[in-house]
């Protein structure tokens, strides 16, 4: 099993549209979540981090579920310019980094 | 906030070449590096992990004599792709992060295009 496991997509949906998505990972001790956003041809770019409570920033809110090993993470009222490809990013303990291929998201007009 | 800079951000040269990345953290020291590949249209791909004062950890695949790396000082790790080939045209990310539990924060990025 992967470290860490995300739905790849894509996920098409109108502008206004609400789309969630999940990213599991399989070392209960990881302590620390983060989701990413990357654009075509450029780097990953830090979205949010991701609390234990969930957090939310602004159209974002990011999940934690434990018991299940997942994070998740949810974009109200999309808008075209969230198009892009979603990474999850858990760092164990041990320094060593792990990561999802990406979750592709196309905001349509 | 955390930057990470990296240079040169486009290389093109002929095949045969030894191309040397660097990555910086600018306000913050980082013991690991990580160095990344990513080919066009796909995922982003762990290549090594960059160790100061120690030798790097390479994931499996990649070859250690091909892909140099060095990470002399805390706030520099240099990728050296080396005698370059067409197929190692591919776009190179560093990332470093501040400490433990915190974010990963990418350079810009390295597009090399080996003709």
């Amino acid at each position: 099993r992967k470290e860490v496991e995300q739905d790849p997509g894509p996920f098409n949906v109108p502008e206004g549209a609400t789309v969630a998505f999940n990213c599991t990972y399989s070392n209960s001790a990881s302590q620390s979540f983060f989701w990413y956003r990357q654009d075509c041809r450029k780097e990953p770019k830090l979205l949010m981090s991701v609390y234990s409570s969930g957090n939310e920033d602004g159209r974002f809110t990011a999940q934690l579920n434990r018991a299940s090993q997942y994070i998740s993470l949810l974009i109200r009222d999309s808008k075209l310019s969230d198009s892009a490809t979603y990474l999850c990013v858990v760092p164990p303990n041990d320094y060593k980094l792990s990561f999802g291929a990406g979750t592709t998201v196309t905001v349509r007009a | 906030g955390a930057v990470v800079s990296q240079h040169p951000s486009r290389v093109i040269c002929k095949s045969g070449t030894s191309v040397k990345i660097e990555c910086r953290s600018l306000d913050f020291q980082a013991t690991t590096m990580f160095w990344y590949r990513q080919f066009p249209k796909q995922s982003l791909m762990l290549m090594a992990t960059s160790n100061e004062g120690s030798k790097a950890t390479y994931e499996q695949g990649v070859e250690k004599d091909k892909f140099l790396i060095n990470h002399a000082s805390l706030t520099l790790s240099t990728l050296t792709v080396t005698s370059a080939h067409p197929e190692d045209s591919s776009f190179y990310i560093c990332s470093a992060s501040p400490g433990a539990g915190q974010p990963q924060h990418f350079g810009d990025g390295t597009r090399l295009s080996i003709l």
